[in-house]
């Protein structure tokens, strides 16, 4: 089936430095979306997009986060600076559009801030 | 997130069934998704649900009681395959977000 892909898998970085975890979403689909995943709790959503602008976001989005998709290469989230508590595993996903209920994941990226 | 909830841990026996649960705040509900969930993998699509009743899938069932916020996703003839992580996601009519519930890890036993 169609697939999501996150590069990279792991990512290990120090606390205040940036990070940017990449998504390529399954290619006709115009929706984009990330979730973050903390060890053991629930999947928490953090942001949708389309068409070049962000939609609708959670208050776990904090001012640090953006995210991109130039030029349609890969969807992007960057923390800039990261912290401590943004460890966790994001996930990616994608949707053909906001009317249709399957959401089609990535496999994660683990991220750990020291 | 939103009020969703499941158990944490059911267990069944290979060959059985196992129902797994998941109630939900019902304000402004438009739709639950099932999905799979493995350690360390992506969670996989089973099942989208919006009208109350019984939708059978064949291996994977799922019901929906939307006056009384309730959901269970049933799952048949049990193999051993079939541990894994079950996660119940309410759709809420805010551009397709999903907010997930902690997920049940499903073990089952020879």
């Amino acid at each position: 089936g169609p697939k999501v892909l996150q590069i990279p898998s792991h990512q290990i970085i120090d606390m205040g430095q940036m990070v940017t975890l990449n998504c390529d979403p399954v290619s006709n689909h115009l929706y984009f979306y990330w979730y973050k995943q903390i060890l053991g709790q629930q999947m928490e959503f953090l942001v949708n997009f389309y068409n070049g602008k962000v939609m609708e976001k959670s208050k776990l989005f904090k001012d640090q986060f953006s995210v991109e998709r130039p030029d349609g290469s890969y969807f992007t989230l960057k923390i800039q600076p990261t912290a401590l508590e943004d460890s966790a595993v994001y996930f990616c996903a994608s949707s053909l559009d906001d009317n249709y209920a399957e959401q089609f994941f990535g496999p994660g990226t683990r991220l750990t801030v020291l | 997130g939103q009020g969703v909830e499941q158990p944490d841990n059911l267990m069944s026996v290979e060959g059985t069934f196992a129902r797994v649960n998941c109630t939900y705040s019902t304000s402004g509900f438009n739709g639950l998704s099932w999905y799979q969930q493995r350690e360390g993998h992506a969670p996989v699509f089973l099942s989208y649900v919006v009208l109350d009743g019984l939708k059978d899938s064949g291996h994977f069932s799922t019901f929906l009681s939307r006056s009384n916020g309730y959901s269970y996703l049933l799952l048949t003839e049990l193999q051993i395959k079939d541990s894994a992580s079950y996660l119940c996601a309410v759709r809420w009519p805010n551009y397709n977000v999903l907010y997930f519930g902690s997920g049940t890890k499903l073990t089952v036993e020879p």
